[in-house]
């Protein structure tokens, strides 16, 4: 079956504006959760979605928001973007009741 | 809060060779751990997690709630072993266990 799908894979932006993520999880999937992956950092909860309600939530500022819709697809959206939003964006879903995620291939953002 | 501790940026070992990549974490609780690995232009993708018990392609990590600890191990390393070997915790938090937290990783290279 398909993997999760994350697009776009690339994106460069300008300090300031906003941008907006997608992912579309393993179908029966319900859960997504959202990591940034930074090399000083490494790889950072964000948030997480089931059944369209966030469940969890990462020490990001309110700049990081997201969103699940019905049939399960997610989005982030980063707005008035700043330098150091420069990451890998990874998705990851899963089947809602445990612990094991699968993840996409990301969307690198580059925040000139 | 919990934190996951991999102390080796950086493993090398010659093929038959054993490997054992540590793991430390942090929590009060009782969490589950897990083992990722991301191949060479390839997805992170679950490795084993402690709860199953099985072994994956060689790789076995016992949970040493003594020490704190979660060493993956195997006794004879092959090439394709190469990778970047991430721990990772998740605990239930607002009904979901997947908020994972990883450490910074490891990356191994098997020398022919």
């Amino acid at each position: 079956k398909a993997g999760v799908t994350q697009t776009p894979r690339y994106l460069i932006k300008t300090r300031g504006q906003q941008v907006t993520l997608s992912c579309s999880p393993i179908s029966g999937h319900r859960s997504v959760s959202w990591y940034q992956q930074t090399p000083g950092q490494g790889l950072q909860f964000l948030f997480e979605y089931f059944s369209e309600t966030q469940r969890n939530k990462g020490n990001f500022p309110g700049r990081f928001s997201g969103r699940q819709f019905s049939n399960s697809r997610s989005e982030m959206n980063v707005s008035t973007l700043e330098l150091g939003d420069s990451a890998l964006y990874l998705c990851a879903s899963g089947r809602g009741d445990v612990g094991e995620a699968f993840f996409g291939q990301g969307t690198r953002l580059t925040v000139v | 809060a919990q934190r996951v501790t991999q102390p080796e940026k950086l493993l090398s070992v010659f093929k038959g060779a054993p490997v054992e990549l540590k793991c430390n974490y942090s929590y009060s609780g009782s969490p589950e751990l897990f083992w990722y690995v991301q191949y060479s232009r390839q997805r992170l993708q679950l490795l084993l997690r402690h709860i199953s018990r099985e072994s994956i392609k060689g790789f076995t990590a016992d949970l040493n709630k003594g020490e704190t600890s979660f060493h993956l191990k195997k006794p004879f390393a092959q090439e394709e072993d190469s990778a970047m070997y991430y721990c990772a915790l998740s605990v239930n938090s607002g009904g979901s266990n997947y908020k994972l937290t990883f450490g910074k990783g490891t990356l191994l290279t098997v020398n022919p």
